[in-house]
């Protein structure tokens, strides 16, 4: 089935720092999706990237959509502590719409 | 909050036995999906209902069973559970159907079992 490979696994990152995340996979998606979990918490939609190349901004996050689709990479600007928490990508399309594929999950953590 | 509501939050029962987790979707909402959060396995996908229907299965066990009602709230029913069943399961509910993109994918708290 499809996978998706999110890395890295944990950042450990002090305050002000930016941040950088990929997924790939071996299967094309038609939709990129980044979210967020807080502890306790489901996750929370960040961005979503619907087109291949496609850069879109949300604040501090900006995404892509990697060309081959088979791609996306998120970035946070100037890190803050509430940034803290675990961060997945997720991918729809293909075989199946609708539902979707995440990654494993990026665990961050800022230093004030 | 995300308007997804998910009961009960936390829930403590011993192998072998069965329980049912509900989940209410957003209002105007008509599709329900089922996710299994584990710590070595991330989210997995298990079903989606969309207006009743059940439309998209994905790696669930045959002890595991949902549906969605006419008022549009879905349960999910694991039964015979085992040790591995302990998990975070999530509902998340969207307006569409089997279109892309998930316009509107929102997540509820979640349920967190725990099977001893």
């Amino acid at each position: 089935g499809q996978q998706l490979n999110q890395s890295p696994q944990s950042m450990f990152i002090q305050e002000g720092e930016d941040v950088s995340m990929n997924c790939t996979s071996s299967s094309i998606f038609n939709t990129w999706l980044w979210y967020k979990q807080d502890p306790g918490e489901g996750p929370v939609l960040l961005i979503a990237l619907y087109k291949a190349g496609e850069l879109t901004s949300n604040g501090r996050l900006t995404a892509q959509f990697g060309i081959t689709r088979k791609d996306s990479f998120l970035n946070i600007s100037a890190s803050i502590p509430s940034d803290v928490g675990i961060y997945f990508c997720a991918g729809s399309g293909g075989t199946s719409y609708g539902k979707l594929t995440f990654g494993q999950g990026t665990i961050l953590t800022v230093h004030p | 909050d995300s308007g997804v509501t998910q009961t009960p939050k936390h829930l403590i029962t011993a192998t072998g036995q069965r329980v049912t987790l509900r989940c209410s979707p957003r209002s105007g909402d008509l599709s329900v999906y089922w996710y299994q959060q584990s710590l070595d396995q991330g989210l997995q996908f298990l079903i989606q209902y969309y207006n009743g229907e059940e439309r998209a299965k994905g790696n669930i066990l045959e002890r595991f069973s949902a549906q969605q009602f006419p008022d549009l709230h879905s349960e999910l029913n694991l039964s015979s559970l085992e040790l591995g069943d302990s998990a975070l399961y999530f509902c998340a509910s969207s307006v569409g159907t089997n279109r892309d993109p998930p316009y509107g994918y929102t997540f509820g708290s979640g349920t967190r079992l725990t099977v001893v």
